[in-house]
């Protein structure tokens, strides 16, 4: 079994909104990433979490705040967006330990308006 | 910085041909790759991964790593018009995250 669930699957939020993605695994695996992909990019990376410990951030900016309750469970906290935040945000797990296959959820088609 | 380069396309080949879709990357320490392909609209979905130098075969899927050249390839027999997708390819990054490349569209004509 390889899934990995998101929800909501779509979202649609104002600039002064605040929302949380949620994404869930079940397969043990010890690391946990969001991704953000705009029409015909790739996946960009945001946040890492490996073993339930936040291992990068690759400089994304402070309105949106990760979270790892457990080592199932990843959030992504949306405050104050942009219309430019506008992308499909995916969470992918591995499991970790030198093993890197990563496993996508279906993803959160995110509208900012 | 990793990079890894795709020619984006769009290679269209007719039904029951062979595709073939190449990839080159600059780290010469990189040591995983893999393939993902992305419907329209959907999320990517791991289709091959390859660790060895040679040929790794999956059904209608053939990954192919040449560390030497740092070109990996997959290829895809009998081609059918499911197969019409965005291929993407990967490395790991030094955080265990994937660096992808930007994508290469692939259009099966019946």
């Amino acid at each position: 079994d390889t899934e990995v669930t998101q929800t909501p699957k779509h979202l649609v939020m104002g600039m002064t909104n605040k929302k949380s993605l949620k994404c869930e695994q079940h397969m043990g695996h010890r690391a946990m990433y969001w991704y953000k992909q705009k029409a015909k990019k790739p996946p960009e990376l945001m946040f890492v979490y490996s073993y339930e410990k936040l291992s990068i951030n690759e400089s994304v900016p402070s309105r949106f705040s990760p979270e790892c309750p457990n080592s199932s469970l990843l959030n992504l906290h949306l405050h104050a967006l942009q219309p430019e935040d506008s992308a499909l945000y995916l969470c992918a797990s591995s499991q970790g330990g030198g093993i890197y296959e990563q496993y996508f959820g279906p993803g959160t088609r995110l509208t900012v308006t | 910085q990793k990079e890894v380069e795709q020619n984006s396309g769009p290679l269209s080949v007719p039904e029951g041909a062979i595709a073939s879709l190449n990839c080159t990357y600059s780290d010469r320490g990189s040591q995983s790759f893999f393939w993902y392909r992305q419907y329209s609209g959907k999320s990517p979905e791991l289709i091959m991964f390859i660790y060895s130098n040679g040929d790794k075969e999956d059904g209608r899927f053939t990954a192919q790593l040449n560390k030497a050249s740092q070109y990996v390839s997959l290829l895809i027999r009998d081609s059918q018009p499911s197969d019409s997708a965005t291929y993407l390819c990967a490395c790991v990054g030094s955080q265990g995250n994937l660096i992808f490349g930007k994508g290469t569209k692939l259009s099966v004509k019946p």
